[in-house]
C-alpha cells in the first residue's frame, strides 16, 4: 500500500530535551512538508523540501530542524528551543513541487506533549 | 500577507439538509483551490479540488468567484457521517498551501 507514515502516534517530551518525529511516504513524491496544528487553529507551515538535500523554512521554523538525505523520508527534530512544543503534528507530501495543482496528501499525525 | 477565512461554526443540521461553507482568500494571485476535510484528532484528507467553472463530486459541489475571491462548498442530502471540519486551503503558487481554520459541521439524526 503506497501512503505517507507517521510515528510515533504519541510522543512525551522532557522540559530540555530534543525529540525527532519520523516521516516516510513511499508515494515517490517530490515534496513533503512538516505542518504544525494546535486546538481551534489552522495548520501553520514548520518546513518544507521540494529535492532531496535541500529544505525552506516556513512560517514557524525557529525551534525546529529538519533533514532530506532521503527522497522517502524527512524527519522533524523538536528542539528545545521551541517553548511551546505541546501540537499536532502533521507530515505531508505532493507530486509536484511549485506546481499549481499541488494536491498534499498527509500522514496520520504525531501528537506531542511535554512533561 | 497570505491569509484564508473560514466560518468556525459549528453548523448544526438535521440528516438530509443542505448545507453551504464559504471561504475568502486575500491573495488575488491564488491559483488554485481545495477543500479538505478533518475528522476529530485525525489527519485532513483532499475532498475535491476546486476548478474555475465549478465541479461536483456527488452530493459536494464547489464552486469558485475569482472575482469576489471566495470559494464555497455546498452538501446535499447531509449524513451522519459528513460530519466534520472542513479545511478550505489556498495553492498561491509558491510551493505551499495556505489552510483555513476550518468550519465544523454537525449532522444530527
Amino acid at each position: 500500500d503506497g501512503g505517507i507514515t507517521q510515528s510515533p502516534k504519541y510522543l512525551f517530551r522532557k522540559e530540555g530535551q530534543n525529540v525527532t518525529l519520523s516521516c516516510e511516504q513511499n508515494l515517490n513524491h517530490d515534496a513533503m512538508y512538516w505542518y504544525r496544528q494546535d486546538p481551534g487553529q489552522g495548520l501553520r507551515l514548520i518546513y518544507y523540501s521540494q529535492i532531496v538535500n535541500d529544505f525552506q523554512k516556513g512560517d514557524i521554523a525557529e525551534g525546529y530542524s529538519v533533514s532530506r538525505e532521503k527522497k522517502e523520508s524527512f524527519p522533524l527534530t523538536v528542539t528545545s528551543a521551541q517553548k511551546n512544543p505541546t501540537a499536532f503534528y502533521l507530515c505531508a507530501s505532493s507530486v509536484i513541487a511549485g506546481g499549481l495543482e499541488e494536491t498534499q496528501y498527509f500522514g496520520p499525525g504525531t501528537r506531542l506533549l511535554v512533561l | 500577507r497570505k491569509e484564508v477565512e473560514q466560518d468556525p461554526g459549528p453548523f448544526n443540521v438535521p440528516e438530509g439538509a443542505t448545507v453551504a461553507f464559504n471561504c475568502t482568500y486575500s491573495n488575488s494571485a491564488s491559483q488554485s483551490f481545495f477543500w479538505y476535510r478533518q475528522d476529530c484528532r485525525k489527519e485532513p484528507k483532499l475532498l475535491m479540488s476546486v476548478y474555475s467553472s465549478g465541479n461536483e463530486d456527488g452530493r459536494f459541489t464547489a464552486q469558485l468567484n475569482r472575482a469576489s475571491q471566495y470559494i464555497s462548498l455546498l452538501i446535499r442530502d447531509s449524513k451522519l457521517s459528513d460530519s466534520a471540519t472542513y479545511l478550505c486551503v489556498v495553492n498561491s503558487g509558491y510551493s505551499t498551501l495556505t489552510f483555513g481554520k476550518g468550519t465544523m459541521l454537525l449532522v444530527s439524526p
